[in-house]
């Protein structure tokens, strides 16, 4: 079964500066997706990226942007110009050819005005 | 478009009684996700539906947890007794067919509290 690992519980950031969250997993399938979701106080789950195995190069949506190494099975998001909008919990999460999701424990996200 | 529409976004009930989240996908949409969400175990997935066909059960807890989509604009989760360990947020997500299947839209949760 494939697992996903986000090591970091909490992570806090000053306003305009630039945080990595990290994310690794495990799987043998080579074909699946990978994203990274925000959650808001108000639990709403919302996408901010999303990377497909297959392509090698990283994703990028306006301030945020991954880092994918397929052979090490890591993969980070990197949110630049930091925003107090931005504070949240994110979560990754895998997604097989299959069509079943997993997802990691989350990162708490804390913006320093 | 609305996105996708849970109810109740909270529930309370006691320990026993049955209990129907409801789901409305968004429009287009032919997969369908349950999830539960708690602070021990996250965010699990419960059953995924494809074209209103059950694809994958294996995550829903024991016999007292059931899912149904009888169309492809309406999905419900019940659970039948409840238990105070079912307490936990549960999402409904939905996606698209074809090359964007991945990418799931999440509704806003049903918040259920069980006494």
């Amino acid at each position: 079964a494939q697992t996903v690992t986000q090591s970091q519980p909490e992570m806090s950031v000053q306003e305009a500066e630039t945080v990595t969250l990290s994310c690794t997993y495990d799987t043998s399938e080579s074909d699946y997706y990978l994203f990274w979701y925000k959650q808001p106080p108000s639990r709403q789950m919302i996408l901010v990226i999303r990377q497909e195995a297959y392509k090698q190069q990283n994703a990028t949506e306006n301030r945020f942007s991954v880092n994918f190494q397929k052979a090490a099975k890591s993969f980070s998001l990197k949110i630049s110009d930091s925003q107090l909008g931005d504070a949240a919990m994110y979560f990754c999460a895998y997604r097989s050819a299959r069509g079943d999701m997993r997802f990691g424990a989350g990162t708490r996200l804390t913006v320093k005005p | 478009d609305a996105g996708v529409i849970q109810s109740p976004r909270h529930e309370v009930t006691e320990m026993g009684q049955e209990v129907t989240l409801r789901c409305k996908p968004i429009s287009g949409h032919n997969s369908l996700f349950w999830y539960r969400q708690t602070m021990m175990r996250g965010l699990e997935l419960l059953i995924y539906f494809n074209n209103n066909v059950p694809i994958d059960d294996s995550g829903m807890p024991e016999d007292r947890f059931s899912a149904k989509m009888p169309n492809a604009s309406f999905s419900t989760l019940k659970i039948q007794p409840s238990e105070p360990r079912d307490s936990a947020v549960y999402f409904c997500a939905s996606s698209l067919p074809g090359p964007m299947q991945d990418t799931q839209y999440f509704g806003p949760g049903t918040r259920l509290t069980v006494l």
